[in-house]
């Protein structure tokens, strides 16, 4: 069964408004976890390394202030879009592991931005 | 930096064998994962070897590791159609709690 629990797995929204995403680790603790974008075919593209209690690490070239991360506890990490455009469109997928244990990974969450 | 590779097509006849290439730069690579997406669905980790290791097997999945060249394949056997998918190699220095360096995916087509 699913390890990892991404939330909504997708959301249309209004061009200005804010989208949370979730991610959950569902039966282990996960220190760390990482937001990643996709763009319709192709790789993926870390966003940033979500830090249990400390602030996220970002990625070269992401905004910080347009993509707020918060890991709040050891089992969720949430990702806001804050004044969402339709450029922010995308496919945005959570990972999460424990140590000694590779990296499982959320369904996805479409974003389409009207 | 670290860069990973691999072809952007393969197209197999069901039940033949697939073979999905990787090609990647980072000598410090310590694990190796091969990671399957399916259409509008996030990433399944199929199954990882860790850099001493020359090859792993489970079940139909096939992993061969050439260190020396730095590369990576996955032998899928009697390929089905539920094969179908993108497939992701990625690569990093440690186990767990590490970001992951992802290839250009590989799309599986199965003909039938």
């Amino acid at each position: 069964g699913a390890v990892v629990s991404q939330h909504p797995s997708r959301v249309i929204c209004k061009s200005g408004t804010s989208v949370k995403i979730e991610c959950r680790s569902l039966d282990f603790q996960a220190t760390t976890m990482f937001w990643y974008r996709q763009f319709p075919k192709k790789s993926l593209m870390l966003m940033a390394t979500s830090n249990e209690g400390s602030k996220a690490t970002y990625e070269q070239g992401v905004e910080k202030d347009k993509f707020l991360i918060n890991h709040a506890s050891l089992t969720l990490s949430t990702l806001t879009v804050t004044s969402a455009h339709p450029e922010d469109s995308s496919f945005y997928i959570c990972s999460a592991g424990a140590l000694n244990s590779p990296l499982h990974f959320g369904n996805g969450t479409r974003l389409t931005v009207t | 930096g670290e860069d990973v590779e691999q072809s952007l097509f393969l197209s197999v006849r069901e039940g033949d064998s697939s073979v999905i290439n990787c090609t990647y730069t980072d000598s410090s690579s310590t694990y190796l994962y091969w990671y399957k997406q399916e259409p509008g669905a996030g990433l399944q980790l199929l199954t990882y070897i860790f850099s001493n290791m020359d090859m792993k097997q489970d079940q139909r999945l096939t992993v061969l590791l050439n260190k020396k060249d730095k590369h990576l394949s996955l032998r899928i056997a009697d390929t089905q159609t539920g094969d179908s998918a993108i497939y992701f190699c990625a690569e990093s220095p440690s186990f767990g709690n590490e970001k992951l360096t992802f290839g250009t995916g590989t799309r599986l087509t199965i003909i039938p």
